[in-house]
């Protein structure tokens, strides 16, 4: 069974640091691994998608990675600004049993103070 | 990009009546609607899978009789709860897709539910 973790559960930084959200999953045998960004109350807003045949993904300020044999992934998110703070979600679509599915982590709570 | 809409977005109800969601792609036809829940300070947990024109496939611990989904069109998907209880309480997203991988799934803003 997929199982996906991320750490920290929560983070607060300053504005204007770097930092770095962990995810991890269980089966290696995914199609691929998507970042998503939630609002309090709000939907999913897809940030980043990265498949699995590929190791990093960028998108401006953000940069994520996948290493698939030891079941990472990381986002990085440069000259983290107060517009950032929000809930990011890890999830990957395969390993057994799962084509088709999205396996969602438990998220990373971001807060950036001014 | 693609926009799913979904309606209402918060509900109160009483204990014992059913409520209807609705979710639609506005802008495509989606082959596959994803339902899912979201209670507080915790992650999605998929409930079931929708394929237009045929029976939706459940996740393992969740009452297919009291979460009825119709996938009639390739724009609407209806997920109804029957006779919800006060642990039914949640946030209730979908997501919709055009292909069979979720590279093409594109997310619904949610729905609040709310049990008395």
């Amino acid at each position: 069974k997929q199982e996906v973790t991320q750490i920290p559960a929560a983070l607060s930084v300053p504005e204007g640091e770097n930092l770095v959200l962990n995810c991890s999953f269980t089966d290696s045998a995914i199609y691929n691994l998507q970042w998503f960004r939630q609002d309090p109350g709000k939907g999913l807003t897809s940030l980043l998608l990265i498949q699995s045949s590929q190791r990093e993904q960028t998108s401006g300020r953000l940069n994520a990675s996948l290493d698939k044999s030891s079941g990472r992934s990381t986002l990085y998110i440069a000259a983290s600004q107060p517009g950032d703070s929000a809930t990011y979600l890890c999830a990957v679509e395969g390993g057994s049993g799962n084509t088709g599915k999205l396996i969602f982590g438990q998220g990373t709570t971001l807060q950036v103070k001014p | 990009g693609a926009v799913v809409s979904q309606h209402p977005s918060w509900v109160i109800c009483k204990s014992g009546t059913s409520v209807k969601i609705e979710c639609r792609s506005l802008d495509f036809q989606a082959t596959t609607m994803f339902w899912y829940r979201q209670f507080p300070k915790q992650s999605l947990m998929l409930m079931a899978t929708s394929n237009e024109g045929s029976k939706a496939t459940y996740e393992q611990g969740v009452e297919k009789d009291k979460f009825l989904i119709n996938h009639a069109s390739l724009t609407l998907s209806t997920l109804t709860v029957t006779s919800a209880h006060p642990e039914d309480s949640s946030f209730y997203i979908c997501s919709a897709g055009d292909r069979g991988h979720t590279d093409t799934q594109y997310f619904g803003p949610g729905t609040r539910l709310t049990v008395l």
